[in-house]
């Protein structure tokens, strides 16, 4: 079955850390630029980052919100994408997406999410 | 940035109507427009893609037309599964979403 499922998330202070992960299944991952998207409490979605394969050079963009605390790594060998997240506020909270990028682009595959809370 | 705006935030529809939802972008994004349907705790769903592309197994009552600054979500025939929340994309210059439409029934 082609899909996308989160881990990591959980409840975090301000100031502390964090890191998901998103394991892929069902579809060859090493050719995929993957994505990671969230989305705050009754609000609408937000790019978060997005890395490239290791063909087109494994390089990232981030949103301006979190670059310089954020960063996205993948392993394809473990079909894996992974989002560090470091000195997290409480703005970050938010469900965070991984999706997979269609042409590099538009988000044709999504993972269900997992809930990352920043609370003191 | 380029910003994408939405209208209406909210819209109110029968079964069988036909429903039309604006995006509005700040500049030029071509035709590098998605469409996504979401439901309450459920992840984004892509429609349409390329402005006017259906993805496969999505139901051709939903289609996309427009370029450049102005492009429109159309769903024909409005469904009991269709109520959801949509929202627009760009993908011109990196990734930027509109605040949604809610279509809620009437």
């Amino acid at each position: 079955e082609v899909q996308l499922v989160e881990s990591g998330g959980g409840l975090a202070k301000p100031g502390g850390s964090l890191r998901l992960s998103c394991a892929a299944s069902g579809f060859t991952f090493t050719n995929a630029w993957m994505t990671w998207v969230r989305q705050a409490p009754g609000k609408g979605l937000a790019w978060v980052g997005r890395i490239k394969t290791k063909n087109d050079g494994g390089t990232t963009d981030y949103a301006a919100p979190v670059t310089g605390r954020f960063t996205i790594s993948r392993d394809d060998s473990k079909n894996t994408l992974y989002l560090q997240m470091n000195s997290l506020k409480t703005e970050d909270t938010a469900v965070y997406y991984c999706a997979r990028g269609a042409e590099g682009w538009y988000f044709d595959l999504w993972g269900r999410g997992t809930l990352v809370t920043v609370s003191s | 940035d380029i910003q994408m705006t939405q209208s209406p935030s909210t819209l109110s529809a029968s079964v069988g109507d036909r429903v039309t939802i604006t995006c509005r972008a700040s500049q030029s994004v071509s035709i590098w427009l998605a469409w996504y349907q979401q439901k309450p705790g459920k992840a984004p769903k892509l429609l349409i893609y390329k402005a006017s592309s259906l993805e496969s197994g999505v139901p051709s009552r939903f289609s996309g037309s427009g370029s450049g600054t102005e492009f429109t979500l159309t769903i024909s025939s409005l469904q009991p599964d269709d109520f959801a929340t949509y929202y627009c994309q760009q993908y011109n210059n990196y990734w930027t979403f509109g605040q949604g439409t809610k279509v809620e029934i009437k």
